[in-house]
């Protein structure tokens, strides 16, 4: 079956601090990636996003991702956080034969303190 | 550009009654999905449209249809109301669909009663 896995519901960094979100997929195509943030009462903001290439992606806002096809994974980090990357945030997983249809992890909350 | 708006953002229906969402795409975007995404299920696929037509579907009842127009607005109608179907509804456009990049809305936060 095909399903995205974030191990980790809630997350607490400390203002600076390095982070790194966990992500998990297994899915039966070759598989395009995506990391999501959502802020309260917001929708969702891509990231960054894998389709082939060079395994490590850059994205918006200092985040960058690796792509390790032999774990399947698909952790997205930052080497210093800032208070306002407190959001929930998603992992998700497409491909070429399912068109726009994502499938979703569901999330991981960021809470940064000072 | 603006980004993708939904109407309503919040809604309050009861059981057994029907209810239409509306999105409205970036201008130029001909692909719309919608998602639902609930606490407990998390951020699911409903539907996505192209050019007036269903090209995607995902596994929902077929109490959840929509259309798109042919200026790419989509609505998506949800009848007979379930206390199960009350969720934050999310609507997403992109160029043409496939796997161009997604810009999702808002929302529109549906409570069932």
């Amino acid at each position: 079956a095909q399903s995205v896995t974030q191990p980790d519901i809630h997350i607490t960094v400390s203002e600076g601090a390095s982070l790194e979100l966990r992500c998990n997929y297994s899915y039966g195509a070759t598989p395009y990636l995506f990391w999501y943030v959502q802020s309260p009462g917001q929708g969702l903001q891509l990231l960054l996003k894998y389709f082939s290439g060079d395994t490590l992606v850059q994205g918006i806002k200092g985040f960058e991702a690796e792509f390790k096809r032999s774990q399947s994974s698909f952790n997205l980090r930052k080497p210093s956080v800032h208070w306002s990357d407190a959001a929930e945030y998603f992992c998700a997983v497409g491909a070429r034969q399912a068109g726009t249809a994502l499938i979703f992890g569901k999330g991981t909350t960021l809470s940064v303190s000072s | 550009k603006a980004g993708v708006t939904q109407t309503p953002r919040y809604l309050i229906k009861t059981r057994g009654q029907q209810v239409t969402l509306s999105c409205s795409p970036i201008s130029g975007h001909r692909s719309v999905s919608w998602y639902q995404q609930t606490p407990g299920q998390g951020l699911q696929f409903l539907f996505e449209y192209f050019s007036e037509t269903q090209r995607n579907k995902g596994n929902f009842p077929g109490r959840f249809s929509g259309r798109q127009f042919s200026n790419s607005r989509s609505e998506m109608n949800v009848s007979t109301l379930e206390l199960g179907d009350s969720a934050l509804y999310l609507c997403a456009s992109s160029l043409a669909g496939d796997t161009d990049t997604q810009y999702f809305g808002p929302g529109t936060r549906l409570t069932v009663l």
